[in-house]
C-alpha cells in the first residue's frame, strides 16, 4: 500500500536558522515525488518534482533531495514569508498524487 | 493567463442534501482533478477528468461524482452529505499531454460544513 510519512508534524525556526523537512514513502514503482507549499486557506503551490535517486533540485532558499526511501526539503537562511505547510506527495497511479499530511513551518522573525 | 477558480468559495449544507462545487480550469490545461482536504490532512484524490471523460479515481464512494465540459470547467457532486464530507475541496488542473510531471495547478478551494 502507498503510504507517505512526512516530520515533523510542525517546525518552528527563527529567522536565519537553517532546517530540513523529511518525507519518507512506501510505494510501488515510484513515478515521481513532488514539493508543494500551501498557505493557510490556500490551495497548495507547485514547488519541485523529483524522479530518481540522487536527482536534487533548488528554488531560492529551497532544495529538495531524493533517495530511494526518501526526499529531504533543505530550507536555508528561511525568513518568516517561507511559513506555510509543505507537502510532500507521490505520483501513486497514472493520473493522481498521494500526500502526506503535512509538516506546517513557522519562522519567527 | 487565468489561474484555476473555484466556486463557491464557503458553502454550509445540512446532512443528507446535495452539493455542486464548480471549477474552471487554467486556460489551456485540459486536465482537471478533484480532492479532498480535511482539517489537518494532506489532500486526497477524488477523480480526474480528461477530455471531458473520467480517467482515474480514488477511493471514495459513488455518491461523489463528477462531470467535465467541453471548455474544460468542471463540477463536482456529492449526494447524501454526511458529516465527514465537511472539508476543503480542490480543483487542479494541468495540460493533458507529454509525460505527467505532477505539476498541478490548484484552485483555492470551497470550505464544506456540512451539519
Amino acid at each position: 500500500e502507498d503510504q507517505v510519512t512526512q516530520s515533523p508534524e510542525a517546525l518552528r525556526l527563527q529567522e536565519g536558522e537553517s532546517s530540513s523537512l523529511n518525507c519518507s514513502y512506501t510505494v510501488s514503482g515510484l513515478r515521481g515525488l513532488f514539493w508543494y507549499r500551501q498557505d493557510p486557506g490556500k490551495g497548495p503551490e507547485f514547488l519541485f518534482t523529483l524522479y530518481s535517486a540522487g536527482e536534487e533540485k533548488e528554488k531560492e532558499r529551497l532544495k529538495a533531495t531524493l533517495t530511494k526511501k526518501e526526499s529531504f526539503l533543505h530550507i536555508t537562511a528561511p525568513k518568516p514569508e517561507d511559513s506555510a505547510t509543505y507537502l510532500c506527495a507521490v505520483q501513486a497511479g497514472a493520473n493522481n498524487l498521494f500526500f502526506g499530511t503535512g509538516t506546517r513551518l513557522t519562522v519567527i522573525p | 493567463e487565468t489561474g484555476v477558480t473555484q466556486s463557491p468559495t464557503h458553502l454550509i449544507k445540512t446532512r443528507g442534501q446535495q452539493v455542486t462545487l464548480r471549477c474552471s480550469s487554467q486556460s489551456g490545461h485540459n486536465t482537471v482533478s478533484w480532492y479532498q482536504q480535511a482539517l489537518g490532512q494532506g489532500p486526497q484524490f477524488i477523480f480526474q477528468y480528461y477530455r471531458e471523460e473520467e480517467n482515474g479515481r480514488g477511493n471514495f464512494p459513488p455518491r461523489f461524482s463528477g462531470l467535465q465540459f467541453p471548455n474544460y470547467s468542471s463540477e463536482l457532486n456529492v449526494n447524501a452529505l454526511e458529516l465527514d464530507d465537511s472539508a476543503l475541496y480542490l480543483c487542479a488542473s494541468r495540460a493533458g499531454t507529454g509525460r505527467n510531471t505532477g505539476e498541478l495547478f490548484f484552485g483555492e478551494g470551497s470550505r464544506l460544513t456540512v451539519l
